[in-house]
């Protein structure tokens, strides 16, 4: 089945303690993007990646890091999350960059940093 | 910098009626593309319909149509006969094609489907 992994689902931490959130696709996607989604605020976009070790800084990307190793893996590191970076997080896919190609979207992660 | 704007942040809608959600947007940009999203409750995001931009006529699917006036940099969604199924949060999302390949997207509006 072709998809979007995230994990974890939720995610519960202290300020201070790194974390990674995973991401992967199985449709060999050469585009992948990370967003954040706040209330009143929408989706907004951290990174993004047109390609294996090709990443670009979207508009919200202070206190994240992003690596892009492998085609099918892009992961979300936090080195020391602060409680603004509560929110939930989404990591999305498309066969191209700058394209109408759809985005396909992981589930969502929930992270609360207290 | 591109900007995405949805001015309804709700709406509601009597069931099998008409609906129109409003998006405009800001770019210099002459080739861009636009997409719908939905969000129901699961939060799973699910794309509507899409439209590029140097395409006049409007994208259609099934019951979903939009309105897109390029000079008046709007793309609204118009959906149709409205079921409880509809009910979520609709995104509009700009997307770049000239320069980086950042993805713009509105705050939303969050749709309720009376019955």
């Amino acid at each position: 089945e072709a998809q979007v992994t995230q994990n974890p689902r939720y995610l519960i931490t202290v300020t201070g303690k790194k974390l990674t959130v995973t991401c992967s696709q199985n449709m060999n996607h050469e585009y992948m993007s990370w967003y954040r989604q706040d209330p009143g605020l929408g989706l907004r976009q951290i990174y993004y990646s047109m390609n294996v070790e090709v990443t670009d800084k979207g508009d919200v990307p202070e206190g994240y890091k992003v690596s892009r190793k492998e085609k099918r893996n892009f992961p979300l590191i936090l080195e020391s999350p602060s409680p603004n970076q509560t929110s939930l997080y989404f990591c999305a896919s498309s066969l191209l960059a700058g394209a109408l190609n759809e985005q396909f979207f992981g589930p969502g992660t929930r992270l609360t940093v207290l | 910098a591109q900007t995405v704007t949805q001015s309804q942040p709700e709406m509601s809608v009597q069931e099998a009626e008409t609906v129109t959600l409003s998006c405009t947007y800001d770019t210099s940009e002459s080739d861009y593309y636009l997409f719908w999203y939905k969000q129901p409750p699961s939060r799973q995001m699910i794309l509507v319909i899409r439209q590029e931009a140097y395409k006049q006529q409007n994208a259609t699917e099934n019951r979903f149509s939009v309105n897109f006036q390029k000079a008046a940099k709007s793309f609204s969604l118009k959906i149709s006969d409205s079921q409880l199924g509809d009910a979520a949060m609709y995104f509009c999302a700009y997307r770049s094609v000239e320069g980086d390949d950042k993805i713009i997207f509105g705050k939303g509006t969050r749709l309720h489907i009376l019955p």
